[in-house]
């Protein structure tokens, strides 16, 4: 059974803390892929690692940072919270392999920042 | 551009089908999905079409790709109440299966 795990399902964070989304896998997946789900804007992609290191800019980067020091975990870094990234944040991750495209997602994480 | 819309709400009565619209913007994409979100539950895959096929049919799915007008449809056959959930079109991108999401369509399902 895939998993994907995200540390935690709810978080309340104040303004300007530093937080940290830890996403692992156990897939041995190369992709993973950090979203952003509000109401009527579907999912938007925040970052993306393709190997250990490595890292790419979604959609909406700004504010957000990211870390992939092993190859099964993928953080998401929000260096200085703020209200209008109270959001449900997914990890999600995908293989390399042409035929092996599904996407798994984790639970997702509820974050709130007052 | 990487665009990827589809309607925010569809209601149906149990039993009928429904059909649930997206329109896509990069022709390069390689698979286009099907997702379904459940009340407070992460995305599944539902179904998934590859981009030189026209039409998948999985039970009571149907997915119609039309690469002309960059348009797919997802049809539910005799619609349940546990059908009632988010469904998200995406588009996969690239080498790195990079996935494109639309908004999501809220099916509500009543009798």
């Amino acid at each position: 059974d895939v998993k994907v795990t995200q540390s935690s399902r709810y978080l309340v964070k104040r303004t300007g803390e530093k937080v940290f989304l830890e996403c692992v896998q156990d897939m041995d997946h190369e992709n993973m892929f950090w979203y952003r789900q509000d109401p009527g804007l579907g999912l938007r992609l925040i970052y993306f690692s393709y190997d250990v290191k490595m890292k790419e800019k979604g959609d909406i980067p700004e504010g957000y940072s990211v870390s992939r020091e092993k190859k099964e975990r993928f953080s998401l870094i929000l260096e200085s919270a703020s209200t209008n990234q109270t959001s449900m944040y997914l990890c999600a991750i995908t293989g390399s392999a042409i035929m092996n495209t599904e996407a798994f997602f984790g639970q997702g994480t509820r974050l709130t920042v007052v | 551009g990487e665009d990827v819309e589809q309607s925010l709400f569809l209601s149906v009565r149990e039993g009928d089908s429904s059909v649930i619209n997206c329109t896509y913007t990069d022709s390069s994409s390689t698979y286009l999905y099907w997702y379904k979100q459940e009340p407070g539950a992460g995305l599944q895959l539902l179904t998934y079409i590859f981009s030189n096929m026209d039409m998948k049919q999985d039970q009571r799915l149907t997915v119609l790709l039309n690469k002309k007008d960059k348009h797919l449809s997802l049809r539910i056959a005799d619609t349940q109440t546990g059908d009632s959930a988010i469904y998200f079109c995406a588009e996969s991108l690239g080498g790195y299966n990079k996935l494109i999401f639309g908004a999501g369509t809220r099916l509500a399902v009543h009798p």
